[in-house]
C-alpha cells in the first residue's frame, strides 16, 4: 500500500518557538493532503486541507497565521506551528490521497510537547 | 459539530469473541471508512463502503452499512489481543466539502 512518511515523530521545543513538521507521500503523487490535531483519547480533528500549488483550507476555529500550511510540491506538505505554547501540545496527523474521495493514507504522526 | 457518533466508547472483550462496533453520522455521504489506530500511531485504512453498497468483507472484517439509517456498523470475528486498538470511521460527504469527517472512535481492548 501507499506510504506517508512524517518527521520529525516527536518533539519537544520551548514556548514562543515555531516548530515544522514534513509530511511526504513516498510512492505516489499525493494532489490532496490531509492535517489533523488529536488530543489523548479522543478522535481526530481536519485542521485543514491543502492542494499542490493552492493555498490551504483551514478549518473553522484554526488559526491560519499560527498553523502555516505549505504543500509545493506532490510529495511534500509541510505544517509550521508558530510561536507554540503550551496548548499546542499534540499529537498532529497527516493524511495524503491520490485525489478526492479515494482513500487517506496516514502517516505515523508527529508528537508536540511544548514546555 | 458534524462528527460522527460511534458506540461503544470502549469495548473489552475476551479473545476469540466477535467484536461490533457501530458509527452514525448526519450527513448524505460517497463512501464510509474504517481505520485502525494504536496507541500513538497513525491510521491504518481497513475497509472503504461506497454509498450504494451494503456489506463488505475483509479476512475477519465485515462492514455494513444502512444508508437509511446514516449508520454503518464493523465486525471482528474471533478477535485477538493484537486487535486491540481504537477505531473510527469517516465519512466522505455528498455537499462537495471535500473532506473527511471522523467519528468519535471506539476503544477496543481484547483480552488474552
Amino acid at each position: 500500500g501507499a506510504v506517508v512518511s512524517q518527521h520529525p515523530s516527536w518533539v519537544i521545543c520551548k514556548s514562543g518557538t515555531s516548530v515544522k513538521i514534513e509530511c511526504r507521500s513516498l510512492d505516489f503523487q499525493a494532489t490532496t493532503m490531509f492535517w489533523y490535531r488529536q488530543f489523548p483519547k479522543q478522535s481526530l480533528m481536519l485542521m485543514a486541507t491543502s492542494n499542490e500549488g493552492s493555498k490551504a483550507t483551514y478549518e473553522q476555529g484554526v488559526e491560519k497565521d499560527k498553523f502555516l500550511i505549505n504543500h509545493a510540491s506532490l510529495t511534500l506538505s509541510t505544517l509550521t506551528v508558530t510561536s507554540a505554547h503550551p496548548e499546542d501540545s499534540s499529537f498532529y496527523i497527516c493524511s495524503a490521497s491520490s485525489g478526492g474521495e479515494e482513500t487517506q493514507y496516514f502517516g505515523p504522526g508527529t508528537r508536540l510537547l511544548v514546555l | 459539530s458534524q462528527q460522527g457518533e460511534e458506540d461503544p466508547q470502549a469495548l473489552s472483550i475476551q479473545e476469540g469473541e466477535n467484536a461490533t462496533m457501530n458509527c452514525s453520522y448526519k450527513t448524505s455521504i460517497n463512501n464510509l471508512q474504517w481505520y485502525r489506530q494504536n496507541s500513538g500511531r497513525g491510521l491504518v485504512h481497513l475497509i472503504l463502503i461506497r454509498s450504494n453498497e451494503r456489506e463488505k468483507h475483509s479476512g475477519r472484517l465485515r462492514v455494513t452499512l444502512d444508508t437509511s439509517k446514516k449508520s454503518s456498523s464493523l465486525l471482528i470475528t474471533a478477535s485477538r489481543a493484537a486487535d486491540t486498538a481504537s477505531y473510527f470511521c469517516a465519512t466522505w460527504g455528498t455537499s462537495g466539502t471535500y473532506k473527511y469527517i471522523f467519528g468519535t472512535g471506539t476503544r477496543l481492548k481484547v483480552l488474552a
